[in-house]
Formats: C-alpha cells, structure tokens, sequence
C-alpha cells in the first residue's frame, strides 16, 4: 500500500516558470488537501478537494491552481513562481470527515 | 478565520526530563489532532480527541482537550532522544462552512539533549 505519493521530491525553478506537483492517493480517500510548511508558520492550507470534481481554497490560495479530475490524483500548478513561494509542500488525504490525515513524504520547492 | 496557536516554539530539554506543548484555537473544534514530524520527515498522526475534557495516554505521552473545546496540550513525561521533532496540533472547527479543513499551529520544535 503506497498511501500518498508525491513527485518531486526537490525541484528549483526560477523565477517566472511554471510546474505541477504531483499527488496520488490509493486509499480511496475523498478528503485531499496541499499545505505548505515555512519555518515557525506552521502548515498553511493551500487548497483541498472534498471530492472528484470539487475543490475550494484554503488560506494562502494565491499563486496555485489545483484541479481533481478522478479521486487518487491531486495537482497542485504553479502558475508563475516567485522566490515567496520556497517552500516544502505537502500533499494530505484522509476519509472525508474527523478523521486522520495521511501526508505525503513532501517536495522541497527552491525558487531563485 | 479560525486561528490556532501553539506554544512554544522551540523547546530544548535534557533526557529524561518532561516536556509539554500547548494549543489554543480562537473558535471551538469539533475536535483536535496531534502530529509528530520527525526531522527532514512529513507529518504522522498521533491521536485525536473529540470529548470534552477528554484525556488520552500513548505510553509516555498524554493527550488533552480544554473542557471548552478550545484548547489542548501534548506531555511527554522522560523524554528520550526518539522523540525529537516537530510536534503540530491540528483543529477541526465545529460546525459552520468550513468543512474538513484542518487549521495546524505553529508547532513545538523539541530538541532532546543525552
């Protein structure tokens, strides 16, 4: 069992291009969600999807795009980086309702 | 919106001493989790509560929510070095539009001296 998989582990993009983080779940979780983690802010919500279809903003949206198109997968877009957006990035799924998250491993985003 | 602070930030102890992390949100949850993230790691759940006053213990760890469902700690009693990390609550705001979202704290940076 894979749990969540996400890809890249390391990337460094320069300022201006654009890239998708990639997230997949197979647990049939309908619950997925990106946060991104700074030092001493904790984890920060970007967007989450309580199903196929269906996505809505966390609190820092600005800069990302997510979409879900079947229930295991989960993209996050950047659109244009900026170097405020050096970050480490984690993916979440869980069963929808007061259950547990489950991560994934993380991406480590340097933008210069 | 729903806001979460966890203190303190950083705390360094000497093996074998005790050590706790406290959580207090600005709404009250529906319940609130507990997660460890070890270092260059992502984070694990540990537990959840859900009850008032609820108390849990895992071992050397307790576990409590505020009567109010407010506010929350983690206690490690005699630490040792595997319980290095980052220790992060996580808050599930009762009731209104906010469905599932998960608001985390700050965390607690625990550095555990031999």
């Amino acid at each position: 069992n894979a749990g969540v998989t996400q890809t890249p582990k390391f990337q460094v993009l320069k300022t201006g291009q654009s890239m998708t983080l990639q997230c997949a779940q197979d647990m049939n979780h309908e619950y997925m969600s990106w946060y991104r983690q700074d030092p001493g802010m904790g984890l920060r919500l970007i967007h989450y999807s309580v199903g196929a279809g269906i996505t809505d903003q966390g609190e820092v949206p600005n800069g990302y795009n997510v979409s879900r198109s079947t229930t295991e997968d989960f993209p996050l877009r950047l659109l244009s980086a900026a170097p405020s957006q050096t970050s480490v990035y984690f993916c979440a799924s869980r069963v929808t309702g007061i259950t547990e998250a489950f991560f994934g491993q993380g991406t480590r985003l340097t933008v210069v | 919106g729903q806001q979460v602070m966890q203190i303190p930030q950083y705390q360094h102890v000497q093996e074998g001493e005790d050590f706790t992390t406290y959580c207090n949100s600005s709404t009250t949850l529906s319940n609130i989790q507990w997660y460890k993230q070890r270092p260059g790691g992502h984070p694990v759940f540990l537990i959840q509560l859900v009850k008032s006053g609820e108390v849990k213990k895992q071992k050397r760890l307790t576990f409590q929510f505020g009567e109010a469902k407010k506010n929350s700690s983690l206690h490690i009693t005699a630490t040792q070095t595997t319980d290095v990390g980052t220790y992060f609550c996580a808050g599930l705001q009762a009731g209104g539009t906010s469905y599932g979202k998960l608001t985390f704290g700050q965390g607690t940076i625990l550095t555990v001296h031999p």
